[in-house]
């Protein structure tokens, strides 16, 4: 079945520093790929989503790319902000379950004025 | 903008108790799910609905179950409630179509002692 790897946390970094959260998959079929984002004490936000191979899907100066060759959707910002500070999980969507989603473990960042 | 909405912020049980969680969605979405999320785990899939009294098990179905007499609500259920059912729960909905997204609550957290 479906399944998503992502880095181990937590991840600090200093405000305006550049942060990439590395995710890699493993799926059949054609998945729909997303980032959420998961404040202190909320549930999770849509943070991008990609449909299919080479999409690039962008929000709030988050960026991720759908690479089927290297089977990642790596999350990157040029300049974090302590607001950023918040866990993120990639995801997929299954092939059965009428699309329910298949959750990395999560990777909590600290950004650090 | 899309409203999930989960009866509890916290609630605390005691062992052995039947245990109802809430969930209501305002878009007449026809997929509703329920996800746990503990810590190093991310997001497991309990149950899903597809439709009115339909249901079908994710991932740990075990110790639970669910309700679906209205389409706009959801509701996950814990027969005999342990500890180890201690745990944060996520409702979810989306309607049908290739790469609609999930939408989330803010997540019920569940203590059983």
């Amino acid at each position: 079945g479906n399944s998503v790897t992502q880095m181990e946390g937590p991840v600090t970094l200093s405000e305006e520093a550049f942060l990439t959260i590395n995710c890699t998959y493993t799926a059949t079929g054609y998945p729909s790929l997303f980032w959420y984002v998961q404040y202190p004490g909320e549930g999770l936000q849509l943070l991008l989503k990609a449909t299919k191979a080479d999409d690039k899907g962008s929000n709030k100066g988050f960026e991720a790319t759908y690479r089927k060759e290297t089977t990642s959707f790596h999350l990157e910002k040029g300049s974090v902000q302590v607001s950023d500070s918040a866990v993120y999980f990639c995801a997929l969507t299954r092939d059965t379950g009428r699309r329910a989603l298949t959750f990395g473990s999560g990777t909590r960042l600290q950004v650090q004025p | 903008d899309v409203k999930v909405t989960q009866s509890s912020r916290y609630l605390v049980k005691r062992t052995g108790e039947k245990v109802f969680l809430e969930c209501v969605q305002d878009m007449d979405h026809e997929n509703m799910f329920w996800y746990r999320q503990d810590p190093g785990l991310g997001l497991r899939l309990i149950y899903f609905s597809y439709d009115v009294k339909m249901k079908e098990k994710g991932d740990i179905p075990e110790g639970y179950s669910v309700s679906r007499e209205k389409k706009e609500r959801f509701s996950l259920i814990l027969e005999s409630a342990s500890t180890n059912q201690t745990s944060m729960y996520l409702c979810a909905s989306r309607s049908t179509g290739g790469t609609q997204p999930q939408h989330f609550g803010d997540g019920t957290r569940l203590s059983i002692l």
